[in-house]
């Protein structure tokens, strides 16, 4: 299996700082990396697909890259509905697997 | 734009079976891979496998199979996951994501999501 592994795991930012979340790739995943945004008690909501590629409907202030087995999340400047949990996932290969996630709070 | 929806929350006793079923609106039913994945209290995200209505078959991770079956029904549009052998670790949120889906090896990423059902296993 592909483990993932996602860090901080937890972060406090103010509104209006630069987020930057971290992914790591066991193995190879070319660009079949997704991240997702979670608020308690709802279901995760699909930010980026292809590593880099914006879902329909999600502001530009999110953006993904890679480099390699590592991938990153940026939130360009935080607002408080941006305040929540945010996974990546891999879809290179069966089982589907998820990084562990990164809880991002007020500062 | 196909979305779903899902059952409500279940309360089974250990040993016992719970079906969930996500409905879907909207979009070709059988372009999509209805994906299951479960969230336990306090933790994080896993895929427990997809049903797959083009090919009226299913991929089941390991660790459930034999517990699980995943299937869809095209007349109805709706996906099922019947999970057995309930035990308190089966205590979680329950969601259907979908995946686009054209054949084996298709790469393609988790879309839409239905809201989840809780399951709470508990004698």
């Amino acid at each position: 299996d592909i483990q993932m592994t996602q860090s901080p795991s937890s972060l406090s930012a103010s509104v209006g700082a630069r987020v930057t979340i971290s992914c790591r790739a066991s193995q190879d995943i070319s660009y079949d990396l997704a991240w997702f945004q979670q608020k308690p008690g709802k279901a995760p909501k699909s930010l980026i697909y292809g590593a880099t590629s914006l879902q329909s409907g999600v502001p530009s202030k999110f953006s993904g890259s890679r480099s390699g087995t590592d991938f990153t999340l940026t939130i360009s400047s935080l607002q408080p509905e941006d305040f929540a949990t945010y996974y990546c996932q891999q879809y290179h290969s069966d089982p589907l697997t998820f990084g562990q996630g990164t809880k991002v709070e007020i500062k | 734009q196909v979305q779903l929806v899902q059952s409500g929350a279940e309360v089974r006793k250990p040993g016992s079976t719970v079906k969930v079923s996500c409905k879907a609106s909207g979009g070709t039913f059988k372009r999509y891979a209805f994906n299951w994945l479960r969230q336990a209290p306090g933790q994080g995200l896993e895929w427990m496998g997809r049903g797959i209505p083009a090919f009226g078959s299913g991929n089941y991770v390991q660790k459930f199979q034999g517990r699980v079956s995943l299937t869809t029904d095209e007349s109805t549009t709706t996906a099922y996951m019947e999970l057995s052998g309930l035990t308190s670790e089966d205590t979680a949120i329950y969601f259907c994501a979908t995946s686009l889906y054209w054949g084996s090896g298709t790469r393609s990423a988790l879309d839409l999501w239905g809201q989840g059902t809780a399951v709470i296993v508990s004698s």
